[in-house]
């Protein structure tokens, strides 16, 4: 079955240090998304991400945060300049339709720690 | 903005006993999605409901939408052990575009 892959699985960074959290989506798969979840706490939607730009962004991807397609498979996800309330767990997923139609594949996550 | 809201938060039963967990959007949806995530996982798609008063089964699993698209319940038979970890249900939207909002989850844990 396909999966959704990312790394690393963990990451440890220093706060106010850049980190990159990378992805590769499902290959026939268009849309692209960034979750966070917070250790026990709900999944939140930070951005999703379609033909090469933000389709939509939540109030928490903020200017700290950047998305990327480099090279037409990697999905990478760039936190320029940490803080410890970026410590959660980052789920990146994919999906063949918008909006999730038919649902999401996650990935198995970064744990990203800042310390 | 949108928000999507689930109980109960936790529940403990039986081995054997039935579960259920509700979830209510504070805006219509277009689609609801739930999805189960074992402890130290990652979300995994369970399964989608569109239709209004849509009634959907997996096996021991039955998954309703409301009349009013705005509600959906997931009903588990006869627990096991596997069923472990928490139950997400999903709120899409069109005026959200692509964005799925999630409820907080239910954990859901089973005694042998």
């Amino acid at each position: 079955e396909p999966e959704v892959t990312q790394t690393p699985s963990h990451q440890v960074t220093q706060m106010g240090q850049e980190v990159i959290l990378r992805c590769v989506p499902i290959s026939n798969h268009l849309y692209f998304y960034w979750y966070r979840q917070i250790l026990g706490q709900k999944v939140e939607f930070l951005v999703s991400f379609y033909n090469n730009e933000i389709s939509e962004k939540s109030e928490i991807f903020d200017d700290q945060f950047s998305v990327e397609r480099p090279d037409g498979s990697n999905f990478t996800l760039k936190i320029r300049s940490t803080k410890l309330e970026d410590s959660a767990m980052y789920f990146c997923a994919s999906s063949e339709r918008a909006g999730g139609l038919y649902g999401y594949t996650f990935g198995s996550g970064t744990r990203l720690t800042v310390v | 903005g949108q928000q999507v809201m689930q109980i109960p938060q936790y529940q403990h039963v039986q081995e054997g006993e039935d579960f259920t967990t509700y979830c209510n959007s504070s805006t219509t949806l277009s689609n609801i999605q739930w999805y189960k995530q074992r402890p130290g996982g990652h979300p995994v798609f369970l399964i989608q409901l569109v239709k209004s008063g849509e009634v959907k089964k997996q096996k021991r699993l039955t998954f309703q939408f409301g009349e009013a698209k705005k509600n959906s319940s997931l009903h588990i038979t006869a627990t096991q052990t596997t069923d472990v970890g928490t139950y997400f249900c999903a709120g899409g939207t069109n005026n959200a575009g692509n964005m799925l909002t999630f409820g907080g989850g239910t954990r859901l844990m089973v005694k042998p």
